[in-house]
């Protein structure tokens, strides 16, 4: 079965500070990843995708992920974290090998960035 | 592109009453489109997929009665929530699934805050 663990609820870092969050996943297939970032009381927005290309991951605003199979993890990372950035932020894994759109969250880290 | 647009974004309802929420895919086609449940502080619960001329496939514990969806074109899903109950309010998410470079993505509407009074 899928499952995707994050690992921190809360991460605090200072502006201009580098960002990790982090994920661990489980999977019997090779696994499609996604992290989506979600600011208060809106929808959800997808910030990359790992689809076995690549395992360096590039996504908008800055962030990566590296897909690490021998770790099963997939942690988010910015080298600079900007005021914007604060938000929550969600690892998801796909429901079954046919990625049929099906998704599993993680729990979702709080991230919060000091001035 | 891949632009989902979710309405209402909030509504407040007398308890007894039906309330509908539209999720509409902006700029795709959408055969499939998932409708989310988010409690304050806490990660999205899926409640059910909806299938484009077909029936909703529910997700255990969801009960279909209470929570109608429709799928009657490729951009737009509606959601009712049937005889609405302060237990309720929370806030709902729909999905919309599009095919990108051979794998399906999920683009995510704004969300609509439903309260029950």
């Amino acid at each position: 079965a899928q499952s995707v663990t994050q690992l921190d609820s809360h991460v605090s870092v200072s502006e201009g500070t580098p960002v990790l969050l982090r994920c661990n996943y489980s999977s019997s297939y090779s696994p499609s990843l996604f992290w989506y970032v979600q600011h208060p009381n809106k929808g959800l927005q997808l910030l990359l995708k790992y689809t076995s290309a690549a395992t360096l991951v590039k996504g908008i605003n800055g962030f990566e992920a590296e897909f690490k199979k021998s770790e099963t993890s997939f942690h988010l990372t910015k080298p600079s974290a900007h005021m914007s950035d604060a938000a929550e932020y969600f690892c998801v894994v796909s429901a079954n090998p046919g990625n049929t759109g099906k998704l599993i969250f993680g729990q979702g880290t709080t991230l919060q960035v000091k001035p | 592109g891949a632009v989902v647009s979710q309405h209402p974004s909030w509504v407040i309802c007398k308890s007894g009453t039906s309330v509908k929420i539209e999720c509409r895919s902006l700029d795709f086609q959408a055969t499939t489109m998932f409708w989310y449940r988010q409690f304050p502080k806490q990660s999205l619960m899926l409640m059910a997929t909806s299938n484009e001329g077909s029936k909703a496939t529910y997700e255990q514990g969801v009960e279909k009665d209470k929570f109608l969806i429709n799928h009657a074109s490729l951009t737009l899903s509606t959601l009712t929530v049937t005889s609405a109950h302060p237990e309720d309010s929370s806030f709902y998410i729909c999905s919309a699934v599009n095919r990108d470079r051979g794998m399906n993505i999920q683009y995510f509407g704004a969300g609509t805050r439903l309260s029950v009074l």
